[in-house]
């Protein structure tokens, strides 16, 4: 199975900051690679796929880019409504493998 | 609207069996592949199964494999999961989750979820 390696694990900054997630695969998985938003007692929310194709919807502050093995989340500008936690998932290849989670905290 | 609406879900003691439905609406459901995500206390993401539009092809992780059965009726617009022989680590909450296009595996759908507890 590919593991998905998220850090950090979790992350605290003002509103306006910038915020930047990495997720790393245990092999290539090319650009095969999503990126989810959940909240408290809610389910995920899918905001990038394909490494970097913003989902319709979501904000243009989010951002995602990497290939091969190395990924990266971005929040331009941190908002009140971004706190959460964050999962990249890999879907080169059975069974799909999510990361551990990045908790995005207001300060 | 698109949805996805998960039932069947509840408290079984060890070695027992559920059968978690998903009734969908607001697409074409029998054009999309379908997953089960489940989610356990730690909070961690797992993939179960998926199925493809057409119900011909299904896979499993390991962990599920010969006890758990994915399987759709289009007719009635229902994702179903039949678990057999549950164990104390199948502890979970379960999503329905439709796949985003065909073969991509990226998820765009979520249904609310619906808990699974194994205990004696």
């Amino acid at each position: 199975d590919i593991q998905m390696t998220q850090s950090p694990s979790s992350v605290s900054a003002s509103v306006g900051d910038r915020v930047t997630i990495t997720c790393r695969a245990s092999q290539g998985i090319s650009n095969w690679l999503a990126w989810y938003q959940q909240k408290p007692g809610k389910a995920p929310k899918l905001l990038i796929y394909a490494a970097s194709s913003l989902q319709s919807g979501v904000p243009s502050r989010f951002s995602g880019s990497g290939s091969g093995t190395d990924f990266t989340l971005t929040i331009s500008s941190l908002q009140p409504e971004d706190s959460a936690t964050y999962f990249c998932q890999q879907a080169n290849t059975f069974p799909l493998t999510f990361g551990g989670g990045t908790k995005v905290e207001i300060k | 609207e698109v949805h996805l609406v998960e039932s069947g879900g509840g408290l079984v003691q060890p070695g027992g069996s559920l059968r978690l439905s998903c009734a969908a609406s607001g697409f074409t459901f029998s054009g999309f592949w379908m997953h089960w995500v489940r989610q356990d206390a730690g909070k961690g993401l797992v993939w179960v199964a998926r199925i493809t539009g057409d119900g011909s092809g299904t896979t499993y992780a390991e962990s599920v494999k010969g006890r758990f059965t994915i399987s759709r009726d289009n007719a009635k617009n229902t994702l179903y999961l039949q678990m057999n022989s549950l164990r104390a680590e199948d502890t979970a909450f379960y999503y329905c989750v439709r796949d985003k296009s065909g073969s991509q595996y990226y998820i765009d759908v979520w249904g609310k979820g619906t808990t699974v507890t194994v205990s004696s």
